[in-house]
């Protein structure tokens, strides 16, 4: 089946450093990818959607000068958490979508968990 | 604006025993349904999903789930449980307007007692 990656899988930083995480589709092209928030027992929140060659999407409340998406290949995504603080410590998980699909389906990396001291 | 509601925060069941996750979900339009089930410290995994056709959905790991539209509900259920089956649980919903992100409820964690 598809298979979607990230990494680093775990990171550990100081507070005020930035932080990158990649996601990549290994097997299929996604002109799409999502970046999902999840706080420890809660449920994922999506933060944005990244559209190949063009800006990302985000939603409400979440901060594009923060959290910058750059989706500049079709197997490539990344999501670099700038001056990081501890409230951004959580667990980030970005989903691609097989754009070779007629009913789309998202497949989802494994996570990268973030702790900022 | 879609939405997805597990009213579970938690299930238990005894090995060999059916069991049922709980899913309801509001949408303008057709629904596409989803369950995922999430394992410590990693990405989801795909178990099944409803787009159109037989209400009763068949997925991995012999799980399914029933698309009740009357009731706008989507329950995931397992005739057998195996320990191996506890995780946690998401149901999620489609983005309808054609931005196709996902809303996720709450998530279930399920535990199989031997």
């Amino acid at each position: 089946g598809a298979v979607v990656s990230q990494h680093p899988s775990r990171v550990i930083c100081k507070s005020g450093t930035s932080v990158k995480i990649e996601c990549r589709s290994l097997d299929f092209q996604a002109t799409t990818m999502f970046w999902y928030r999840q706080f420890p027992k809660q449920s994922l929140m999506l933060m944005a959607t990244s559209n190949e060659g063009s800006k990302a999407t985000y939603e409400q409340g979440v901060e594009k000068d923060k959290f910058l998406i750059n989706h500049a290949s079709l197997t490539l995504s990344t999501l670099t958490v700038t001056s990081a603080h501890p409230e951004d410590s959580s667990f980030y998980i970005c989903s691609a979508r097989d754009s070779g699909r007629a009913i789309d389906t998202q497949y989802f990396g494994p996570g990268t968990r973030l702790t900022v001291l | 604006a879609q939405s997805v509601a597990q009213p579970e925060d938690q299930v238990n069941v005894a090995e060999g025993n059916p069991l049922t996750v709980k899913c309801t979900y509001s949408v303008s339009g057709n629904p596409y349904l989803f369950w995922y089930v999430q394992y410590p410290n990693r990405g989801l995994q795909f178990l099944l999903k409803y787009i159109t056709g037989d209400n009763l959905v068949k997925g991995s790991y012999g799980f399914e789930a029933e698309f009740n539209k009357s009731q706008t509900s989507f329950h995931l259920k397992k005739p057998s449980a195996l320990v191996s089956d506890s995780a946690l649980y998401f149901c999620a919903v489609r983005d309808p307007t054609g931005r196709r992100a996902l809303t996720f409820g709450s998530g279930t964690r399920l535990q199989v007692q031997p």
